[in-house]
């Protein structure tokens, strides 16, 4: 089993449609999560932290879920201009975690007029 | 704003031959690092630094090689290419400390084939 899965998608939407993709992860002591988005092409870069708490930025918004051991991303809305792939990122729990970032493979997203 | 520079951006090779690819950052960042990315497989990590003499091994490292003799300098060296090195190579840096420790800012990408 991979250590951090995500669905492959794609998910195709039309725009101002609400989508969610959710992200597991096997090591129940990770420490840290992350969203990426990646466009086709480019460099990953940061969209997200995940904190305990659940938080939020404008259309988006991240939680994090420690007892079924997965992070969800939702975006209200959506746009033309999400289209993209995301990318989960988990840092394990040891010293130096932050070290190792470990992504999934990566959800894409296609929004449609 | 440079950021974190890679070259080279396309490279192709034959098997067996060995090559170095070039990371440079600008933002003072100690921690560098390399990931390959391929398609279903994601980033996986190949080496890291965090600092200058300081390097370490990924989920990957075996057939690369790297050296940290400066902050802003990581390069990648490929000892005798394969074909299972046909990628995308992405340098990524972050800061240690701060609120945005956990960030990794990321190169443009070095996309290598390998025949």
């Amino acid at each position: 089993r991979k250590e951090v899965e995500q669905d492959p998608g794609p998910f195709n939407v039309p725009e101002g449609a609400t989508v969610a993709f959710n992200c597991t992860y096997s090591n129940s002591a990770s420490q840290s999560f992350f969203w990426y988005r990646q466009d086709c092409r480019k460099e990953p870069k940061l969209l997200m932290s995940v904190y305990s708490s659940g938080n939020e930025d404008g259309r988006f918004t991240a939680q994090l879920n420690r007892a079924s051991q997965y992070i969800s991303l939702l975006i209200r809305d959506s746009k033309l201009s999400d289209s993209a792939t995301y990318l989960c990122a988990v840092s394990p729990m040891f010293s130096g975690g932050y070290n190792k970032l470990i992504f999934g493979a990566g959800t894409r997203l296609a929004v449609h007029p | 704003n440079a950021g974190v520079t890679q070259t080279p951006k396309f490279q192709v090779l034959k098997t067996g031959q060995s090559m170095t690819l070039q990371c440079a950052q600008d933002m003072n960042h100690e921690y560098m690092s390399w990931y390959r990315q391929d398609p279903g497989m994601g980033l996986r990590l190949i080496h890291y630094s965090v600092g200058a003499g300081i390097t370490d091994q990924g989920e990957v490292p075996n057939g690369y090689n790297v050296s940290r003799s400066t902050t802003e300098d990581f390069p990648l060296r490929l000892l005798s290419a394969a074909p299972s090195q046909t990628s995308v190579y992405f340098c990524a840096s972050r800061g240690l400390a701060g609120v945005r420790a956990g960030e990794l800012f990321f190169g443009e990408g070095s996309r290598l084939t390998v025949l």
